[in-house]
């Protein structure tokens, strides 16, 4: 069974600041790991996901993901956070090739943005 | 459309009325996911479908819960006897089916919101 950990239910930074919100998962066999951003009454947008090719991803809206396998991890980043910025973050991980199970998502990460 | 719409956005019923919620996906997507996402749980996968066909039904919370799809486009989420654990925003997602594709990115919608006082 799959599972995905987040730590950090709240994520307050500065703006300007270095963002990083933590992934961890579970996954008897390599996965494929994403991260979804949802804005307030809205959706959830995909920012990026890894797909078994390049180990570092690049997203939409400046953030980005390095996928470590040894440490189990796929922990988001962008090198400067915006106001804009503020949601709530979820990482989701599915088994390759299959849609039949969906995604499993982790709890989720509220950032929040200072001025 | 141009994206994923879910209607009613709001419901608020009383406990043990029966719910309705509707998902219409993207125009040309064959695979379908119904979520639910609560304080409690998080975001949860109830049940997907591959045209009109759910393969596997057991995400569904309970036998309350039923799904189906017709014509390989609108999708429907019954919940019988609402309970005030049922309280949630459900969230529908559609993707294409590209056996060639490595992922097959799902696109949500809004969601329906609902209360069961």
């Amino acid at each position: 069974a799959q599972s995905v950990t987040q730590l950090g239910s709240h994520v307050s930074v500065s703006e300007g600041a270095l963002v990083l919100l933590r992934c961890n998962y579970s996954s008897s066999v390599p996965p494929y790991l994403f991260w979804y951003v949802q804005y307030p009454n809205q959706g959830l947008q995909l920012l990026l996901k890894y797909t078994s090719a390049a180990t570092l991803v690049k997203g939409i809206n400046g953030f980005e993901a390095e996928f470590k396998k040894s440490e189990t991890s796929f922990h988001l980043t962008k090198p400067s956070a915006h106001m804009s910025d503020a949601a709530e973050y979820f990482c989701a991980v599915s088994d390759p090739g299959g849609g039949a199970d969906g995604l499993t998502f982790g709890k989720g990460t509220h950032l929040i943005i200072q001025p | 459309g141009a994206g994923v719409s879910q209607s009613p956005s709001n419901k608020v019923t009383e406990k043990g009325k029966d719910v309705e919620l509707r998902c219409d996906p993207i125009s040309g997507h064959t695979a379908l996911y119904w979520y639910r996402q609560s304080l409690g749980q998080g975001l949860e996968f109830l049940i997907y479908f591959q045209g009109n066909s759910a393969p596997d039904k057991s995400g569904l919370p309970s036998d309350r819960f039923s799904a189906e799809r017709t014509g390989g486009s609108v999708s429907t989420l019954t919940i019988q006897r609402t309970q005030q654990e049922d309280s949630a925003v459900y969230l529908c997602a559609s993707s294409r089916f590209d056996s060639g594709t490595v992922y097959n990115e799902q696109f949500f919608g809004p969601g329906t919101r609902l209360t069961v006082l």
